[in-house]
Formats: C-alpha cells, sequence, structure tokens
C-alpha cells in the first residue's frame, strides 16, 4: 500500500529552526508537496519539489531525496504564527496525491 | 485569500436531514475536488471533477452525492448521514496541466451529524 510518514507533533522555540521530516512509500513518483494549515483554516501551499535538492523560499526550504523516499521542511526564524500542521503529500504515478496526516507544530515563546 | 470559497462554513445535522455543502472557485481553474479531513488522519480524496465531468469516486458512501453544474461551482449533496461522517470537508480546485498543478483549498465545512 501508499503510505506517508511525518511526526504528529513537534514542538520548538520562538526565533529557532525546526524540520519537519516527511518519509514516502507510494507507487511511482511525480512530486511532493507541503502545505501548511492553521487551525479551522484551508491548507495553503508552501512548497513543490519534484528534483532532488533544496528549494528555498524565504524562511522556508523544502528538501527532496528520491532515492531514500524522503522530504523535509526546514522552517527558520521561527515565529508564533508558523504555529500550525505542515501536510506532506505525494504525487504518485497515477497523478493521485497521497496525504501524510500531517504534523502539529507547536511555538513556544 | 477568496480563490475558493465554500458555504456554510458550520453544519449541524441529524441522521435523517437532507443538506448541501457548496464550493466557487473564482481562479479560473477546471478541476476540482471533495476531500474528507477526519482529526489526526491524512486527507482523504472524495470526488474529482475535470472539465464538469467526474473522474474519481474513491469508493464513497452513495449517502455523498457530488454535483458540478459548471467548471466554477461544486455542491456535495447529503442525506442519511451516520455519526462517523463528522469530519471538516474541504473542496480544493486546480488547473490541470498534465499533473503538474498546485492545488488551492477552501476553508471548509465543519460539519457535525448527530
Amino acid at each position: 500500500g501508499q503510505n506517508i510518514d511525518q511526526p504528529t507533533e513537534m514542538t520548538a522555540t520562538e526565533g529557532a529552526i525546526v524540520q519537519i521530516n516527511c518519509t514516502y512509500q507510494t507507487s511511482g513518483f511525480n512530486g511532493l508537496f507541503w502545505y501548511q494549515q492553521h487551525a479551522g483554516e484551508a491548507p495553503t501551499f508552501l512548497s513543490y519539489n519534484v528534483l532532488d535538492g533544496l528549494e528555498e523560499k524565504g524562511r522556508f526550504s523544502s528538501f527532496l531525496s528520491r532515492s531514500k523516499g524522503y522530504s523535509y521542511l526546514l522552517l527558520k526564524e521561527l515565529q508564533m504564527k508558523d504555529s500550525a500542521s505542515y501536510l506532506c503529500a505525494v504525487r504518485d504515478s497515477n497523478y493521485q496525491l497521497i496525504w501524510g496526516a500531517g504534523t502539529k507544530l507547536i511555538i513556544k515563546p | 485569500e477568496t480563490g475558493v470559497t465554500q458555504t456554510p462554513r458550520h453544519l449541524v445535522m441529524g441522521m435523517t436531514n437532507k443538506k448541501s455543502l457548496k464550493c466557487e472557485q473564482h481562479l479560473g481553474h477546471n478541476a476540482m475536488y471533495w476531500y474528507k479531513q477526519s482529526a489526526k488522519k491524512p486527507l482523504e480524496l472524495m470526488f474529482v471533477y475535470n472539465f464538469k465531468e467526474q473522474t474519481e469516486n474513491n469508493s464513497v458512501p452513495s449517502r455523498f452525492s457530488p454535483e458540478c453544474p459548471n467548471s466554477s461551482h461544486l455542491f456535495l449533496h447529503l442525506h442519511t448521514l451516520q455519526p462517523e461522517d463528522s469530519a471538516l470537508y474541504l473542496c480544493a480546485s486546480s488547473q490541470d496541466k498534465g499533473g503538474q498543478e498546485t492545488q488551492y483549498f477552501g476553508p471548509g465545512t465543519r460539519l457535525l451529524v448527530l
């Protein structure tokens, strides 16, 4: 079966750096997405990786290793507003999006 | 961000009621999706419409009935639901570019079935 694994919850301190990992086992690979979802709100697109390596976008970076079935989302200079759930999703060979259950990130002052 | 809107935002219904969820996208996209989001579970894809044609129905019970009258509007008709159907129902849209599209989500309808 297809599976996306990410930690259920993480805690970090304001101003620090946090890395949220995502591992996947899917039938084929056509890209990996990260979304941010604040409580009670819509998931919003953060990043898309289809080739190996690091994609940087401001305070957020996303890394992909296709050979290891692994990605991470790196958040720098954490702010209180970064408290949210972070969803990892992989597009498989049928172009279906397979979703992880999300990582709830708690930022403490 | 008002690219994808959903109404109502909250809904409480009994098991014998009939209600409908509405989604509208203002992004000019040609694909629309219904997802179910339950606590601590992955998003579950329910239905996909591409150019108004239903292209996915992931073994969803018949008590959920989608309708897509045009590429901007999507409905989810609900009848005789069960308490386990209580969840957040999310609508999304995308511009189909052969599988490289990003999905944009609405804020969801929080449904409680009593």
